[in-house]
């Protein structure tokens, strides 16, 4: 099955600096990249999503790359606020006409300092 | 629209006890999820749904999780009996098609099994 690893687990960051995320995918079939948001005592929230045909996409400060060679895709913030701060989740879904499942990584604890 | 609703928020139970988790979908969402969330942990697929009928639950403990989903809307995960390992987060998380990537995830139901 798919295997998802995030780095790094946590990460420190000045407000206005940029913050990278980073994740590996093993399964070659794998073809939509998702990222979430999880604020305390709440559900994962999509942010910015990305599929294998394309290799970056943004939405405001907000960007996503996706090397499919290397099997790597990053999440990338620009001008950091504090409201930025919360876990974020990497993920990469499979579909081969059976079941489609995301499978996540283990998540990365963002800190935003004003 | 409305989102996914999960309830109960919060459950404490003592070992070997059982539980039971309520999830309702998205209106017109025909796939569901259930996920389990362990503390600093990324979310861990336990089964899907299509409509009623379970698409995939090769990762739910059987021996002691069961689910459904009747009427292919509404759905409950039960845990019985519940062992210390089990307190997690319990997400719901629900999509419209089988292969359509977008999910939508509830808040969540924190357990914690003393």
């Amino acid at each position: 099955g798919e295997n998802v690893e995030q780095h790094p687990s946590t990460l420190s960051v000045q407000e206005g600096d940029s913050a990278v995320i980073k994740c590996t995918y093993s399964d070659s079939a794998s073809n939509y990249f998702p990222w979430y948001k999880q604020e305390l005592g709440k559900g994962p929230q999509l942010i910015i999503d990305i599929r294998s045909n394309v290799g970056e996409k943004k939405d405001q400060r907000i960007a996503v790359t996706l090397n499919k060679t290397a099997k790597h895709f990053s999440l990338h913030i620009t001008e950091t606020q504090p409201e930025d701060s919360a876990v974020y989740f990497c993920a990469a879904s499979s579909s081969s006409g059976s079941a489609r499942q995301l499978t996540f990584g283990s998540g990365t604890q963002l800190t935003v300092l004003p | 629209e409305a989102g996914v609703a999960q309830s109960p928020r919060y459950k404490i139970i003592e070992k070997r006890q059982s539980v039971a988790f309520w999830c309702n979908p998205i209106s017109g969402h025909a796939t569901l999820y259930w996920y389990q969330q362990i503390l600093g942990q990324g979310p861990k697929l336990l089964i899907q749904f299509q409509n009623n009928g379970v698409v995939d639950d090769s990762q739910l403990p059987k021996d002691r999780f069961s689910a459904e989903r009747l009427k292919g809307v509404d759905s409950t995960l039960k845990i019985q009996p519940a062992k210390l390992e089990d307190s997690a987060v319990y997400l719901c998380a629900s999509s419209f098609a089988r292969q359509e990537y977008g999910y939508t995830f509830g808040s969540g139901t924190r357990l914690t099994v003393v």
